[in-house]
């Protein structure tokens, strides 16, 4: 079954620590996402990917990095320079540019 | 800017037929898409307009016109499944999604 996974489905962090979530595709697509989602707010932008070993910053990158070292996986790490981590974190993929997007199931992040 | 507007909330009848609007402002546009999210999960792609009229999918339809920006999503039979909020997103010159905030639809018996 092809599809987005991410994981952890909820991660709590502490005070200045970095946490990593896990973003794998077995879409075969290149183009990759990570979205912010916030109660009352629209999906925002972080990073974006259009192919292995580039990817671009979104909206609100600050507090933010990711990588993209093979085609099936996109992970964000969410530093102690951003200062408002809880959310609810989107990935998404899609095989085209006019391509609907596909969302992993999300990962819910909160501050201990 | 880019803007998306859409309601916040509305309400309908189980069975009965509910029309979403959505108002778009984005540098350039390809297309305008809908998604629908169930609480605390991940949004699923409802449909693609690029070009004005209405697209038909089962008991969802589409609508779009470009001059005027705007779109629908028109839910028709509605069924208690359907409680979900539904985000209307419109992708700009660079191929990005500006996403509204959505609108939370609630299905009443």
């Amino acid at each position: 079954d092809g599809g987005i996974t991410q994981s952890p489905k909820y991660l709590f962090r502490k005070e200045g620590q970095n946490v990593t979530l896990s973003c794998e595709q077995n879409l075969n697509h290149d183009a990759m996402y990570w979205y912010r989602q916030d109660p009352g707010q629209g999906l925002r932008l972080i990073y974006y990917s259009q192919i292995v070993n580039d990817f671009q910053k979104g909206d609100i990158a600050e507090g933010y990095s990711v990588s993209r070292e093979k085609k099936e996986s996109f992970p964000l790490t969410v530093t102690s320079a951003q200062k408002n981590p809880t959310a609810f974190y989107l990935c998404a993929s899609s095989g085209g540019l006019r391509q609907p997007q596909h969302f992993g199931d999300g990962t819910r992040l909160s501050i201990l | 800017g880019q803007n998306i507007d859409q309601p916040t909330e509305m309400t309908a009848t189980e069975g009965a037929i509910v029309q979403i609007n959505c108002t778009y402002q984005t540098s350039g546009f390809n297309g305008l898409f809908w998604y629908q999210q169930h609480a605390g999960e991940a949004p699923t792609f409802l449909s693609y307009n690029v070009l004005d009229g209405l697209e038909e999918k089962g008991r969802f339809s589409s609508f779009l016109s470009r001059s005027k920006g705007y779109s629908y999503l028109l839910l028709k039979e509605l069924q208690m499944k359907d409680s979900a909020s539904y985000l209307c997103a419109s992708m700009d010159s660079n191929y990005q999604l500006i996403w509204g905030a959505g609108t939370k639809l609630i299905i009443k018996p």
